[in-house]
């Protein structure tokens, strides 16, 4: 069963702690996006690779955020130092090269007190 | 830039009524993809139904259809018959640079959402 792996599913962090994310997208997918969801934003674009290449980081506070693709299985996304307006659930979603619709991870949720 | 627009925050309709969810979107580019997804209260992001820009017939997938308006920039969702596991909110999105094909190479932009409720 293709899904998109996302971990962790929970994180609780302390201001100023580095966290971060991983997405192990479906295999064979060629795209990658992050998002960002709080209630008041919305579903925020944070970033997204195709063929492991950035395409667009736009949406990222490039101070503290960094987004990677180390290789094809594996994408993360840190945050450091993280603080408390960082809270939301961050999502990872994959795509097909011939295939535009995303696949979305479980998410994560993330807590900095 | 591409820019998607859900005015209704939240809907409501009978169950086994059918009901349209209304999407907008703004772009320059004529090679595009536009999509509809579902969050239930558990939180994931599920995948109903894809329209590309040149594809001629409107997009069907089961009690899923979406209402297709190049001319107005619309891509209205229809649930038919709706059911009590439909109450969730729903994403309109777009994504530019998506050719006949299907291949695909823009970023994947959403709407606010709509919390549609279901009622017995």
């Amino acid at each position: 069963d293709a899904r998109v792996t996302q971990t962790p599913r929970h994180k609780v962090t302390e201001m100023g702690q580095e966290v971060t994310m991983r997405c192990q997208p479906i295999l064979g997918h060629n795209t990658v996006f992050w998002y960002r969801q709080t209630m008041m934003q919305g579903l925020e674009l944070l970033a997204y690779f195709r063929n492991r290449a950035p395409l667009d980081d736009s949406g990222m506070p490039k101070d503290r955020f960094s987004a990677e693709m180390p290789d094809a299985t594996l994408a993360t996304l840190k945050i450091q130092p993280s603080e408390p307006r960082d809270s939301a659930v961050y999502f990872c979603a994959s795509a097909g090269r011939r295939h535009p619709e995303a696949f979305f991870g479980q998410g994560t949720r993330l807590t900095v007190v | 830039a591409q820019k998607i627009t859900q005015t209704q925050p939240g809907m409501f309709v009978q169950e086994k009524e059918a009901v349209t969810l209304d999407c907008t979107y703004d772009t320059s580019d004529p090679s595009y993809g536009l999509f509809w997804y579902k969050q239930p209260s558990s939180g994931e992001m599920i995948f109903l139904i894809y329209q590309g820009s040149y594809d001629q017939q409107n997009a069907t997938e089961g009690r899923y259809s979406l209402n297709f308006q190049k001319a107005r920039k619309s891509a209205n969702l229809v649930i038919s018959a709706s059911q009590l596991g439909d109450s969730a909110m729903y994403f309109c999105a777009m994504r530019e640079g998506t050719n006949a094909g299907g291949t695909s190479y823009g970023k994947l932009t959403f709407g606010q959402g709509t919390i549609l409720t279901v009622h017995p």
